[in-house]
């Protein structure tokens, strides 16, 4: 089976900064790799499908990228509400698997 | 709008049984594949099972041969029977549903709001 790995598994940054988060696939995934928000106690939320992909209604300073096995997501430019751990986690067949997560705070 | 409501956890104790359901609403259920994903107290979410719109199932090399994803398209509900429960089983789990109607299992696009599992003696 696919493995999946994020880095860092946690950051603190300051507020406007810009944030990367990596996900990485074992093997090749192509593009199907999605992001989610995940707000402590709250449920999951999509951000981002087709490894590049907004949902609608996420703010636009979330972007993806990547395609194969090196993903990225990027904040470019951090807010209070962005407090969260972010999971990626690849669909291009079962198992679903998840990334470990990377939370992310503020410094 | 879309409504996913998990019930039917509890305490149970190691190799004891127990069977989750979630109701669905505002969508035509018998079209889409569904998934369990699970979260350990203050761990990551980990996926457990998918069923597809036409009842192909799939499961995480975790819970294989011990947990059992179906559905009830009269009923509008997915279940996850779960027997030879461990300790390390204890989370919250959530259903969520497939992106895509009729499709071969993709990403949740709606959540519900989970119910915990607690697997102790």
């Amino acid at each position: 089976d696919i493995q999946m790995t994020q880095s860092p598994s946690s950051l603190s940054a300051s507020l406007g900064d810009r944030v990367t988060i990596t996900c990485r696939a074992s093997q090749g995934i192509a593009n199907y790799l999605v992001w989610y928000q995940q707000k402590p106690g709250k449920v999951p939320k999509l951000l981002i499908y087709a490894a590049s992909t907004l949902q609608s209604g996420v703010p636009s300073r979330f972007s993806g990228s990547g395609s194969g096995t090196d993903f990225t997501l990027t904040i470019t430019s951090l807010q209070p509400e962005d407090v969260a751990t972010y999971y990626c986690q690849k669909y291009n067949s079962a198992p679903f698997t998840f990334g470990p997560g990377t939370k992310v705070d503020i410094k | 709008q879309v409504q996913l409501v998990e019930s039917g956890g509890g305490v149970v104790q190691p190799g004891r049984s127990l069977r989750l359901s979630c109701a669905a609403s505002g969508f035509t259920f018998s079209s889409y594949g569904m998934h369990w994903v699970r979260q350990a107290p203050g761990k990551g979410l980990e996926w457990v099972a998918f069923i597809r719109y036409d009842g192909s199932k799939y499961y995480a090399d975790s819970v294989k041969g011990r947990f059992t994803i179906s559905r009830d398209n009269a009923k509008n509900t997915l279940y996850l029977q779960m027997d030879s429960l461990r300790v390390e089983d204890t989370a919250l789990f959530y259903c969520a549903r497939d992106r895509y109607d009729y499709g071969s299992g993709s990403y949740c696009d709606f959540w519900g709001q989970g119910t915990l599992v607690t697997v102790s003696s």
